[in-house]
């Protein structure tokens, strides 16, 4: 069964500095999507992604966030400047549609010192 | 029921008992709902879905009722067991043809009783 691959599985990064988590979405899926979700508490949607723009952002990706789809099959998401509050599980998501229910990748575990 | 905050609701469950979790939400122009299981470490997993023209669903083992009126979902899980101890969210996806968005409850801990 097809799935959704991220890496790293848990990073580890100084306040202040940039981070890159990456995902590889289902191959012919086309609408992607970032959720973190902080220990304990509900996922919470970052952004979606088609169509090589983002279509939608929550309150949560201010300019520090970006996404990027670099290639045909990585999708990315880069804080540029970490903060203690950053810390969290990142799930990457996609789906072949609009409107149907994405498939998650195991997540990231970015832990922010 | 819904909480925010780290404390989630939890359900007790005795194996073989059947288990049912509720869900409320907000938005009335919603028009597709989704339970998710989710084990420690590991990210959502999709149980079943339903769209806003009906009420029931079934599934493996699994019901989801919708009731619009009152804007509650429930999810019941028949004869419980082990494997199904986990956290349960439902969501309510919204959104456009460039993409929808899932917004997730702060989900029910199920724990399942030997």
């Amino acid at each position: 069964e097809p799935e959704v691959t991220q890496t790293p599985s848990h990073q580890v990064t100084q306040m202040g500095q940039e981070v890159i988590l990456r995902c590889v979405p289902i191959s012919n899926h086309l609408y992607f999507y970032w959720y973190r979700q902080i220990l304990g508490q509900k996922v919470e949607f970052l952004v979606s992604f088609y169509n090589n723009e983002i279509s939608e952002k929550s309150e949560i990706f201010d300019d520090q966030f970006s996404v990027e789809r670099p290639d045909g099959s990585n999708f990315t998401l880069k804080i540029r400047s970490t903060k203690l509050e950053d810390s969290a599980m990142y799930f990457c998501a996609s789906t072949i549609a609009a409107g149907v229910d994405p498939y998650f990748g195991p997540g990231t575990r970015l832990t922010v010192t | 029921g819904e909480s925010v905050g780290l404390h989630l609701p939890t359900l007790s469950v005795q194996e073989g008992d059947n288990s049912i979790i509720n869900c409320a939400y907000s938005n009335s122009a919603s028009d597709y709902f989704i339970w998710y299981k989710q084990e420690s470490g590991k990210g959502p997993q999709f149980i079943i879905d339903i769209r806003s023209n009906m009420d029931k669903r079934q599934g493996q083992r699994v019901t989801v009722l919708l009731n619009k009126t009152v804007k509650h979902l429930s999810l019941q899980i028949a004869a419980t067991q082990p494997g199904d101890s986990a956290v349960y969210f439902c969501a309510e996806n919204s959104g456009n043809t460039g993409g929808f968005k899932t917004i997730f409850g702060a989900g029910t801990r199920l724990f399942v009783k030997a």
